[in-house]
This record gives structure tokens, C-alpha cells and sequence, in this order.
């Protein structure tokens, strides 16, 4: 069954310091796909990145990237060097290609403050 | 280009009255869609999904219900709502079979009194 665990309910750092959000995933699929969302104050659910299970490469966005590894079926986010406009709640998410059911599962979330 | 509209954007109910969320997809044919629901602090729970017109999947057994009048459509009802009700429910479609991204709406923050 998919299962998608975010350990950190609540992360706070000071403004300029760098953060690492988790992720662990359970999955019997040898093709799935995993995903990052932001869900700022205002509610809405911004989609960051999706990984396949096939490209374990790491991926860098300018102050954003992600640690995909199959090996500890993990797919972490870092901030580097945050602002306070990173505050927010952040999802990972995993849904499974061959199972044919469609289902995105989520994570609980971590909710980075990020203090100014 | 897609988007997603979900009405209304809040709502206040008593118990026991009947609910009615409606979402609406553009720019797009036969999207999967769904309803999930978040409560105060939680994470997203899935609710519903779709992949066509009158197909409807069923995550949690609950009071509540989905619909799929048309293609692009996709609506949550109850005919009598429960305090545990409350929370912010968001509508999202996507294509293929999972191997695309979720887009979100921008939910409706439902409150049960």
C-alpha cells in the first residue's frame, strides 16, 4: 500500500540558514512518481517538482533542490539560504503508475517558519 | 491553458443541512479529478477521484458523496453535514495515470456550527 510519512510537523529557522525537509515513502510499484507541493498562507497548493522512480538524480532549482534515493526510499527537499516567503506548509506526495488507481497520497506535511 | 474554479471559497453551515461543492475544469478533456479534504493542521485526505463521467472511487465511508455529471465536473455533496465536516476542501485534476502533477483549485473552507 502507498504511504507517504513527513516526520517534521514544524520546522523554524532563522532567516539565511539553510533547511532540509523529509520524506519516506512506501511503495510496492517499481514505477511510481513522487512530488513536492507549497501551501502558503493563502491555501493554495503550488506544485514545485515531480521525480520518477527511474531518475535518481538530484535536482537543483536556484535555492531549491531534492535528494531522490531509491536506497532509502527518500526524496528530501532543501532550502537553501531561506526567506521569510518560504514559510509555508510543504507536502510530499507519491502516486503509483502501474496500480492503475490514480491515487495521489500525501504526506501530513511540514510547516516551515522561517523568522525574519 | 488549464485551470481549475471551485466555489464557493468559504462557507458556513449548521448541522444537518445539505452541501453542495461544485469544481470545474478548462482547457482540458477527460482530466482525473478529486476532492480532498483538509482538516486544521492536518494533511490532505483524499475523499474522491475520477477518471470519467459517472465513475466515481471512494477513499473514506463517510456521510459524504461525489458526482461527475459531466466531463469537466466534478461536485461533493452530503445531504446532512457533521461538526467533523469542517475543514478546507480542495478539488484538483490531473491527466495520464498518475505521472502528472496534481493542479489544486483554491479550495473552500467549509465550517460546520
Amino acid at each position: 500500500a502507498q504511504k507517504v510519512t513527513q516526520a517534521q510537523t514544524e520546522i523554524s529557522v532563522v532567516e539565511k540558514e539553510d533547511v532540509t525537509l523529509d520524506c519516506v515513502y512506501e511503495t510496492r510499484d517499481t514505477t511510481y512518481y513522487l512530488f513536492w507541493y507549497k501551501q502558503p498562507p493563502s491555501g493554495e497548493l503550488v506544485f514545485l517538482i515531480r521525480r520518477n522512480s527511474f531518475d535518481e538524480q538530484n535536482e537543483i532549482s536556484g535555492r531549491y533542490s531534492w535528494n531522490f534515493q531509491k536506497s532509502t526510499s527518500s526524496f528530501n527537499f532543501t532550502i537553501t539560504a531561506s526567506q521569510v516567503v518560504d514559510s509555508a506548509v510543504y507536502f510530499c506526495a507519491l502516486s503509483e503508475a502501474l496500480s492503475g488507481t490514480y491515487k495521489y497520497i500525501f504526506g501530513t506535511g511540514t510547516r516551515l517558519k522561517v523568522l525574519a | 491553458s488549464q485551470t481549475i474554479h471551485q466555489w464557493p471559497a468559504t462557507l458556513v453551515q449548521p448541522v444537518g443541512s445539505p452541501l453542495s461543492l461544485e469544481c470545474t475544469v478548462e482547457g482540458t478533456s477527460n482530466p482525473n479529478l478529486y476532492w480532498y479534504r483538509q482538516a486544521a493542521g492536518r494533511g490532505l485526505q483524499l475523499l474522491f477521484y475520477s477518471v470519467g463521467i459517472g465513475q466515481i472511487s471512494s477513499e473514506v465511508p463517510q456521510n459524504l458523496s461525489a458526482s461527475r455529471p459531466q466531463d469537466r465536473q466534478f461536485i461533493l455533496s452530503s445531504k446532512k453535514l457533521l461538526l467533523s465536516d469542517s475543514g478546507f476542501y480542495l478539488c484538483a485534476w490531473s491527466v495520464g495515470v498518475g505521472n502528472s502533477p496534481l493542479h489544486f483549485g483554491n479550495g473552500t473552507r467549509l465550517t460546520v456550527t
